[in-house]
């Protein structure tokens, strides 16, 4: 079975880095883009970035870019989302979700990890 | 950047009933690259149509989508309980970027 599986909630202050996780199982996590989408609560999707982890090819929405920072592991088949100092305004679940074709950008997210919640407060 | 535009809202329909749902592009967009999802509350998004009219593994023949350049629909034939949930549309654009639409939030009446 496919499966992504993300790290658990994190509370953190303003200007505190994070790192959060979404390790890939049942697949080769190399020849799939893996991205990554915010939810800011009770709003819509927004898609924030995607990465190759075969090479590390890494690509920006350029709302996000600058923003945050994607990487992956593939000897332990996991992609990262970090930032180096959050804001309140990145509380929000944020989903990894992995491209349903191998290789292919043209494509569609399938399936999804379960989320990550950051909140960020003083 | 395409924009994707979802109406209405809102709908309100009781189980039994038929759904349709409307995803607008800004611009021309490819039938192959157009998406829905439906996500229920405290769950993730699940991929129900891909290449604007294939549905996805598992999901079952009353979610059907159609369309083509701006204009594309979800349709769900006969509701069923389960079915109520916010649902999206998604396309990847030549801008080489993913965008989704706002959302419809589809409620029992």
């Amino acid at each position: 079975e496919v499966q992504l599986v993300q790290s658990g909630a994190e509370v953190k202050k303003p200007g505190e880095s994070l790192k959060i996780s979404c390790k890939g199982s049942g697949y080769s996590f190399t020849s799939y883009w893996i991205g990554w989408v915010r939810q800011m609560p009770g709003k819509g999707l927004e898609w924030m970035g995607i990465i190759y982890p075969g090479d590390s090819d890494t690509r920006y929405s350029p709302s996000f870019q600058g923003q945050v920072t994607i990487s992956a592991d593939k000897s332990i088949s996991t992609a990262y989302l970090q930032w180096s100092s959050l804001k309140a305004s990145d509380t929000a679940m944020y989903y990894c979700a992995r491209l349903l074709l191998p290789d292919l950008l043209q494509n569609w997210f399938d399936p999804w990890g379960q989320g990550t919640l950051v909140t960020v407060s003083s | 950047e395409i924009v994707l535009t979802q109406s209405p809202g809102t709908l309100s329909l009781s189980p039994g009933e038929r759904a349709t749902l409307s995803c607008r592009a800004s611009q021309s967009v490819s039938s192959s690259y157009l998406a829905w999802y439906q996500q229920k509350p405290g769950q993730a998004p699940r991929l129900l149509i891909y290449g604007a009219s294939s549905r996805a593994t598992g999901i079952p023949d009353r979610f059907s989508g159609s369309g083509s350049g701006t204009d594309f629909t979800l349709t769900i034939s006969r509701l069923e309980p389960e079915d109520f949930a916010v649902y999206y549309c998604q396309q990847y654009g030549s801008s080489r970027m993913y965008t989704f639409g706002q959302g419809t939030k589809l409620e029992i009446k």
